[in-house]
């Protein structure tokens, strides 16, 4: 039973245009939710964040949006790069993020230069 | 440069041997988590602990899988025996657990095992 689902093992585009990433959960206990990124042989690291209590959150070129509702989340880059090809990893935690990290399978973006 | 430190990076190892993968968190974390990633089923959580206190262990095999923090610098995941389908990276991460902080993550140890 995945509680969190990365429905798009991969996307592409092209660079200098938007890149949209999805997630979706079902755990309603979930409420801080994650994004990594992770280049091949390395080990994941931490792209953004937001909390239940913001349906939006920015950094530079990443924004992630939080739907409740609907139990959704997005991240959008724009511009894309090709340093931004990595797989892209979506996690949810409870309690503010005190409890474990449930992640989804990933989506690999690939941006073309 | 705090980071996670995961060893060894990789190991090949046959089946039927013992494999123990060996994490130091970041100094001052109290909360360790261990993953396992593969193809098919992206970043499985095995187990974590808090405080040294094994928290969910829910996601490892019982039979041959165990984890320990010995203490609060090292966290230890052994496989014994190892099966062939173990084979995957597993990767430690540590976080201070607190509202709204993130995980960190070690580079991981890829096992193969034939």
């Amino acid at each position: 039973d995945q509680q969190v689902k990365q429905n798009s093992p991969s996307l592409s585009v092209q660079e200098g245009r938007i890149s949209i990433l999805n997630c979706d959960y079902t755990n309603s206990m979930f409420d801080y939710f994650l994004w990594y990124k992770k280049y091949p042989a390395e080990g994941p690291t931490f792209l953004i964040s937001i909390s239940s209590i913001k349906d939006k959150n920015e950094d530079g070129r990443f924004t992630v949006f939080l739907n409740k509702s609907a139990k959704h989340l997005s991240l959008h880059i724009v511009p894309s790069q090709p340093g931004d090809s990595a797989v892209y990893f979506c996690a949810a935690s409870g309690k503010g993020g005190s409890e474990k990290l449930v992640f989804g399978k990933g989506t690999k973006l690939t941006v073309n230069p | 440069d705090a980071r996670v430190t995961q060893t060894p990076r990789h190991k090949v190892t046959e089946m039927g041997q013992e494999v123990t993968m060996r994490c130091q968190p970041i100094l001052g974390h109290n909360t360790v988590f261990w993953y396992r990633q593969t193809m098919m089923q992206g970043l499985e959580l095995l187990a974590y602990f808090r405080n040294r206190a094994p928290l969910d262990d829910s996601g490892m095999p019982k039979d041959r899988f165990s984890a320990e923090m010995p203490d609060a610098t090292l966290a230890t995941l052994k496989i014994q025996p190892s099966e062939p389908r173990d084979s995957a990276v597993y990767f430690c991460a540590s976080v201070l657990s607190h509202l709204n902080t993130e995980a960190f993550f070690g580079q991981g140890t890829r096992l193969t095992v034939v």
